[in-house]
């Protein structure tokens, strides 16, 4: 079974651009999260996404959206890019649904975005 | 949300037991304690998890406080492989959010 993949895995943009960033989740997961990671500030909650809709929203400002198609894949977008949204973006997918036990989490080895 | 309170860093010799502990008094009734790990240069893996009881898995065991405000994780025996941050996590049984804290950096000596 393939586990999840994102793309790109490393990016280099530059102030002010904005970008999208792609997670295909494990086949038959249906739920996909976004975390961020920062040596300062650690792993932080994005969002979540279950059957295409938002389920959980973190603490980030709007420049960060994100949105789920019908097949799971989702994708990330950040625009205005400033400094310090330099980070490993991580993506985790899984079952999803009502039981705990379904909502084991596995992750993709991230995109490394470097803002210039 | 509810947070959870771990050590920086600790250290373990190889083939010996780790225990792990976290700090969780904010813990409401409804939060999941799960555990993951992060090894170098890879997305977080699934560990352990639990609600009331004590867990055992193959990888790990879970103690869970009566009051639930604490739990450790239990590294039966660490190998070098198991050099990693681990991370104490509560999970939201409503809103199915995760809170990741800072984690404990743990270097396992040969």
């Amino acid at each position: 079974k393939a586990g999840v993949t994102q793309t790109p895995r490393y990016l280099i943009k530059t102030r002010g651009q904005q970008v999208t960033l792609s997670c295909s989740p494990i086949s038959g997961h249906r739920s996909v999260s976004w975390y961020q990671q920062t040596p300062g500030q650690g792993l932080q909650f994005l969002f979540e996404y279950f059957s295409e809709t938002q389920r959980n929203k973190g603490n980030f400002p709007g420049r960060f959206s994100g949105r789920q198609f019908s097949n799971s894949r989702s994708e990330m977008n950040v625009s205005t890019l400033e400094l310090g949204d330099s980070a490993l973006y991580l993506c985790a997918s899984s079952l999803g649904g009502q039981i705990i036990s379904y909502n084991e989490q596995f992750f993709g080895p991230g995109t490394r975005l470097t803002v210039l | 949300d509810a947070k959870t309170t771990q050590p920086n860093s600790m250290e373990s010799n190889e083939e010996e037991p780790v225990h792990l502990p976290c700090n969780h008094s904010t813990i409401s009734g409804t939060d999941y304690i799960h555990w993951y790990r992060q090894l170098p240069s890879q997305g977080p893996e699934y560990v352990i998890h639990g609600l009331t009881s004590n867990v055992n898995n193959r990888m790990a065991s879970l103690a869970i406080a009566e009051d639930r405000k604490s739990s450790t994780l239990i590294l039966h025996r660490a190998t070098l492989r198991d050099a990693a941050v681990y991370y104490c996590i509560l999970r939201d049984g409503g809103t199915y959010k995760y809170i990741f804290g800072t984690g404990t950096r743990l270097k396992v000596l040969a």
